[in-house]
């Protein structure tokens, strides 16, 4: 069975601060993983995913994600954060039976 | 503009009084999903489809169904509602040509169903 862990339910960082939201995962084989974000009474966005080849991936809005295979991980980074960045964010894994496994999300508060 | 659109995004209902919750996209998409979000508990599938008339069980399918009659439409349907089905819904959709099964979901705004 395929799962994702988000451990930190909220995540708080300064503006113009570098932040990282962490995502670990646990499937059989190669996984195809995925960021989406989501605003106040939005639905989910997609921010980027990793398929396969480079394991820094390049999204949307300067996000960016490493793709870890040894520790399993797939962490969000973006180098400078903004308030506007603070958002609901949401790993998710598929593997396997092609259907997406989302984490619990972790909210993400940059302060000004 | 490519979209998921939902309908209505705010509902409240009493007990048992049947509803639906109308999905529907125009990006020619093959696979649909409904997703319920609850604090602490993130996203949890309701239903998917492959495609029409193919639909399956997620993970929290009870007091739910579904049709897909139509590739553009995924109405999600509580024959009986109950106060534990007070939840934010959410619908979705995905691009499965040429088998990749990796292409992105598109989300619609939501729905907010309260069961008094």
């Amino acid at each position: 069975a395929q799962s994702v862990a988000q451990p930190e339910d909220q995540v708080n960082v300064a503006e113009g601060n570098p932040l990282t939201v962490k995502c670990t995962y646990s499937v059989s084989g190669n996984p195809y993983l995925f960021w989406y974000v989501q605003y106040p009474n939005r639905g989910l966005q997609f921010l980027l995913k990793y398929i396969t080849g480079d394991n820094l991936v390049k999204g949307s809005y300067g996000f960016e994600a490493e793709f870890n295979k040894s520790q399993t991980s797939f962490h969000l980074k973006k180098p400078s954060a903004l308030v506007s960045d603070s958002a609901l964010y949401f790993c998710a894994v598929i593997r396997g039976s092609y259907i997406p496994t989302f984490g619990r999300g972790t909210s993400l508060i940059v302060h000004p | 503009e490519a979209q998921v659109t939902q309908n209505p995004r705010y509902l409240i209902t009493v007990t048992g009084k049947k509803l639906t919750v109308t999905c529907s996209q125009n990006m020619n998409h093959e696979y649909m999903s409904w997703y319920r979000q609850d604090p602490g508990l993130g996203l949890r599938q309701i239903y998917y489809s492959m495609n029409v008339e193919v639909t399956d069980k997620g993970d929290v399918p009870e007091g739910y169904k579904v049709s897909r009659k139509e590739k553009r439409n995924f109405p999600l349907i509580l024959e009986s509602p109950s106060p534990n089905q007070t939840s934010l819904y959410f619908c979705a959709s995905r691009t499965d040509r040429l088998s990749s099964y990796n292409s992105p979901l598109h989300f619609g705004n939501g729905t907010r169903l309260t069961v008094t």
